[in-house]
């Protein structure tokens, strides 16, 4: 397994703009979350795709934030008008179907300046 | 609604001490998942085991072992004796059994293991 690869790494914005990151997930992986953590707290689910179908968002997925995994492979998180409340570690996961075994990405380190 | 508690924040042991994280969680589900993940300060999560609800034989990997009891809706973790690349964030999770897979996880706040050597 080359690993869950996650771009970019750090992020800085300035309020207002409009951020996306990438998640590479391990290759025979059909099933792809996007969590959000921030500083002593746990990750919170954002949403999961088995495959290309986005099939379930938590209510923290508000409507300024997309997710897309276009040809079942890699998936782009999207955060329009970017709030200093946005500010936090993103991470992506993958699994195989079937197993429970969520294997994560380093994250994506976003600051709202 | 699910929740898990981890209620010790911080944790300090002497290498080769034994040490017990708690965690503690609720549901209403008859059927749901418990994990441990381990987060070193490179920030990647790792996972550590899955337990299902009618699973409660406890384990043992290694230095590792878990002990499940619902009757006091607990999943505990003991390193034995335990060593500095132990240092670590470990979060406590939970899923419900009906999604498929398609539910996320539920995670506490984490215990912050600090090994000294």
């Amino acid at each position: 397994d080359t690993g869950v690869s996650q771009d970019p790494r750090h992020k800085i914005t300035k309020r207002g703009q409009n951020v996306t990151f990438r998640c590479d997930p391990i290759s025979e992986h059909n099933r792809l979350y996007w969590y959000r953590q921030t500083l002593g707290q746990g990750p919170e689910f954002l949403t999961y795709f088995q495959n290309e179908a986005q099939l379930e968002k938590s209510r923290l997925l508000s409507d300024r934030f997309s997710a897309e995994r276009p040809k079942g492979s890699f998936s782009t998180l999207e955060i329009q008008r970017t709030e200093q409340g946005d500010s936090a570690m993103y991470l992506c996961a993958s699994a195989r179907t079937g197993t429970e075994k969520l294997f994560f990405g380093s994250g994506t380190q976003l600051s709202v300046l | 609604a699910q929740k898990v508690t981890q209620a010790q924040t911080e944790i300090s042991v002497v290498e080769k001490e034994d040490v017990t994280l708690d965690c503690v969680y609720e549901t209403r589900d008859t059927t749901y998942y418990l994990f441990w993940y381990k987060q070193p300060p490179s920030g990647e999560l790792v996972f550590l085991i899955r337990r299902n609800s009618f699973d409660e034989q406890n384990e043992i990997s290694g230095r590792y072992s878990w002990n499940f009891q619902k009757s006091t809706s607990s999943f505990n973790f003991t390193i034995t004796a335990s060593q500095v690349v132990d240092s670590a964030v470990y979060f406590c999770a939970l899923r419900q059994g009906a999604g498929g897979g398609a539910d996320g996880l539920t995670f506490g706040k984490g215990t912050h293991l600090i090994i000294q050597p």
